[in-house]
């Protein structure tokens, strides 16, 4: 099975900030990573498939890079919506996710 | 583009439970279709898949041999059926569509959630 680690597990920044989530493959999944957006009592949302392709209507200060067992999620200019908790994906084999990791305000 | 999930609800271990997911806005046949689960305060963990014709289904495998999906393209409809239902089953169970048509790929589009409770 393929195992995905997110860090860090929690992120505390300001309004403003540039901030970078990093996840982890135990093994290689070529560019099969996506990133979700959730927020407390609601669905997940997709952000990026493909490790660096930007879903429809998501904002372009969201971006995604990687490829075989290391990628990043950065934002480049957090707005207050941002808060939330962020899960990458694996679909290389089934499917993985992160443990997610919650983006805080400072 | 709309998924309604239904049929959660307290259940005792041991039980068995019959999720629904209502697909409306999309051509559902032509779609990979998911389970995704998450428990109280935990993160999402994928539980099945579904290909659009039904011809090959997934499951991870704590759930191997106790779920079942399916699929019934006329009622544009999902199901996911439980059973020996354990407490660590307890969670809020969505269902979700494929971003491509006939295509393993992430879900862009997620039901509101039904919550499974296993207590006795």
């Amino acid at each position: 099975d393929i195992q995905m680690t997110q860090s860090p597990s929690t992120l505390s920044a300001s309004v403003g900030d540039r901030v970078t989530i990093t996840c982890r493959a135990s093994q290689s999944i070529n560019t099969w990573l996506a990133w979700y957006q959730q927020k407390p009592g609601k669905a997940p949302n997709l952000l990026i498939y493909r490790a660096s392709s930007l879903e429809s209507g998501v904002p372009s200060r969201f971006s995604g890079s990687g490829s075989g067992t290391e990628f990043t999620l950065t934002i480049s200019s957090l707005q207050p919506d941002d808060f939330a908790t962020y899960y990458c994906q694996q679909y290389n084999t089934y499917y993985t996710f992160g443990q997610g990791t919650k983006l805080e305000i400072k | 583009v709309q998924l309604v999930e239904s049929g959660g609800g307290l259940v005792q271990p041991g039980g068995s439970l019959r999720l629904s997911c209502a697909a409306s806005g999309f051509t559902f046949s032509s779609y990979w279709m998911s389970w995704v689960r998450q428990a109280p305060g935990k993160g999402l963990e994928w539980v099945a898949n579904i290909k659009e014709d039904g011809s090959e289904k997934y499951y991870v495998d704590s759930v191997k041999g106790r779920f079942t999906i399916s699929r019934d393209n006329a009622k544009n409809s999902l199901y996911l059926q439980m059973n020996s239902l354990r407490a660590e089953d307890t969670a809020v169970y969505y269902c979700a569509r494929a971003r491509m048509t006939s295509s393993w790929a992430p879900a862009d589009y997620w039901g509101q959630g039904t919550l499974v409770t296993v207590s006795s």
